[in-house]
């Protein structure tokens, strides 16, 4: 059974780069085709893909946010991260990750999902 | 960008009674090169993530109850619940996921009246 677990800091400062992690258990991040994604939900709003990263390394962005947002994998610890950064009052969310399956038109919609992680942005 | 709209933003249905909830795309989500509609609905729970219900517009994910469905092609989607339970109260998304950037409908809240 594949789970994702976010961590990172639940409070950062304006202005400050927003650094979260999510760790992959139950299966290797590396194989297989894969799509590894950050989406977030402020309180009592909707969902808003932020961007993914595939097993090959390759990476798509939400155009709305795709200066200030970059997407890694670190395949030894089965982990892939969130950077977003210049962060304002308007960025805190709870952050998920999650998986999609698949590569081109072969894809599955978002299978695995973590719990989610409250990030606060506030001095 | 593809754009997501979602109605109503909420509902209320009795126990037992169909919930119907639509979702409409900016822009055609059907790939013509295998007719598959990349049309996809999610329930979220308070404190929990979304659930994924239905891919594909119309197939149900492993272990979802049968009285979920979902139905439509190219813009026009509607997820169908045909005997409200009290386990089915919570906010329902339809997500795309033809394109990038992948994007969701603004969530309808389900009650019961």
């Amino acid at each position: 059974q594949v789970q994702l677990q976010e961590s990172g800091p639940g409070l950062v400062k304006p202005s400050q780069t927003l650094s979260l992690t999510c760790t992959v258990s139950g299966g290797s991040i590396s194989s297989g085709s894969y799509y590894w994604s950050w989406i977030r939900q402020p309180a009592g709003k909707g969902l808003e893909w932020i961007g993914r990263i595939y097993t090959s390394g390759s990476t798509n962005y939400n155009p709305s946010l795709k200066s200030r947002v970059t997407i890694s994998v670190d395949t030894s610890k089965n982990q892939f991260s969130l950077k977003l950064s210049s962060v304002t009052a308007a960025d805190t969310a709870v952050y998920y990750c999650a998986r999609e399956i698949g590569s081109g038109y072969d894809l599955f919609p978002f299978d695995y999902w973590g719990q989610g992680t409250l990030v606060t942005v506030s001095s | 960008d593809i754009v997501m709209t979602q109605s109503p933003d909420s509902l209320a249905v009795s126990l037992g009674e169909r919930a119907t909830i639509n979702c409409k795309s900016s822009q055609s989500v059907l790939y013509s090169s295998n007719n598959k509609n990349y049309l996809a609905w999610y329930q979220q729970k308070p404190g929990q993530p979304p659930k994924l219900l239905i891919y594909w517009a119309s197939t149900r994910e492993s272990g979802v109850p049968d009285r979920f469905s979902g139905s439509g092609s190219g813009t026009d989607f509607t997820l169908t619940i045909s005997s409200l339970q009290a386990e089915d109260v919570a906010v329902y998304y339809c997500q795309q996921y033809y394109s990038t950037p992948l994007s969701f409908g603004q969530g309808t809240r389900l009650e019961i009246k």
